[in-house]
């Protein structure tokens, strides 16, 4: 089955700690983009992927990072930088825009609180 | 400042009935729109997208239509049955090589026996 996974799907932290949320698909896509919803809210790019070694800072990369070594993963680390981290985050991916990719698949999710 | 705008946090409707979903937007470089249906701790699943050289798609339950001149698009839902109860997400992307999408802030729809 082809998909999207995120582990964990709840994760508990202490301030002052950094976290690292996974994000792994088989779907060979090459664009993969990471979203935070806080409720009442829609979902806020935080960083995006389109080839592997590349990325750019979405509408709220500060206090986040990322890296992209291989094609199926694109790891999320929330730092102690970030001041509100506690939030619902979605990993995504899609073929790339020049291959007619404007779809994005959703993995399920991780709820991430930090006390 | 929100480039994609779902004015209408909530909406209920009895089942069998037509449910219509609505969503403005302010950047003209938007060329490519899209709908998804989210439940709750759940990731959003899409549903349907239109491309600006149409007014109008349509699959099975669901049509998407879109009025260029007034920025604005909707869903239509129709019938509605209790199984379309969540919260619907209009996303929308912008000319250029990246596939970034830019979501309103979501309408929860409750479909009502």
């Amino acid at each position: 089955d082809g998909g999207i996974t995120q582990s964990p799907k709840y994760l508990f932290r202490k301030e002052g700690q950094n976290v690292t949320l996974s994000c792994e698909q088989n779907l060979n896509h090459d664009a993969m983009y990471w979203y935070r919803q806080d409720p009442g809210q829609g979902l806020r790019l935080i960083y995006y992927s389109q080839i592997v070694n590349d990325f750019q800072k979405g509408d709220i990369a500060e206090g986040y990072s990322v890296s992209r070594e291989k094609k199926e993963s694109f790891p999320l680390t929330v730092t102690s930088a970030q001041k509100n981290p506690t939030a619902f985050y979605l990993c995504a991916s899609s073929k790339s825009r020049t291959s007619g990719g404007y779809e994005q698949y959703f993995g399920p999710g991780t709820r991430l609180t930090v006390t | 400042d929100q480039q994609v705008k779902q004015n209408s946090p909530s909406l209920s409707v009895q089942e069998g009935r037509i449910s219509i979903l609505n969503c403005d937007y302010t950047n003209s470089m938007f060329d490519y729109f899209l709908w998804y249906k989210k439940y709750p701790a759940e990731g959003p699943t899409f549903l349907i997208s239109i491309s600006s050289i149409k007014d109008k798609n349509e699959d099975g339950r669901f049509t998407v239509f879109l009025n260029k001149s007034a920025k604005h698009l909707s869903l239509h839902i129709v019938p509605s049955q209790p199984g379309d109860s969540a919260v619907y997400f209009c996303a929308a992307s912008g000319a250029g090589t990246a596939s970034k999408l830019t979501f309103g802030t979501g309408t929860r729809l409750q479909v009502t026996l």
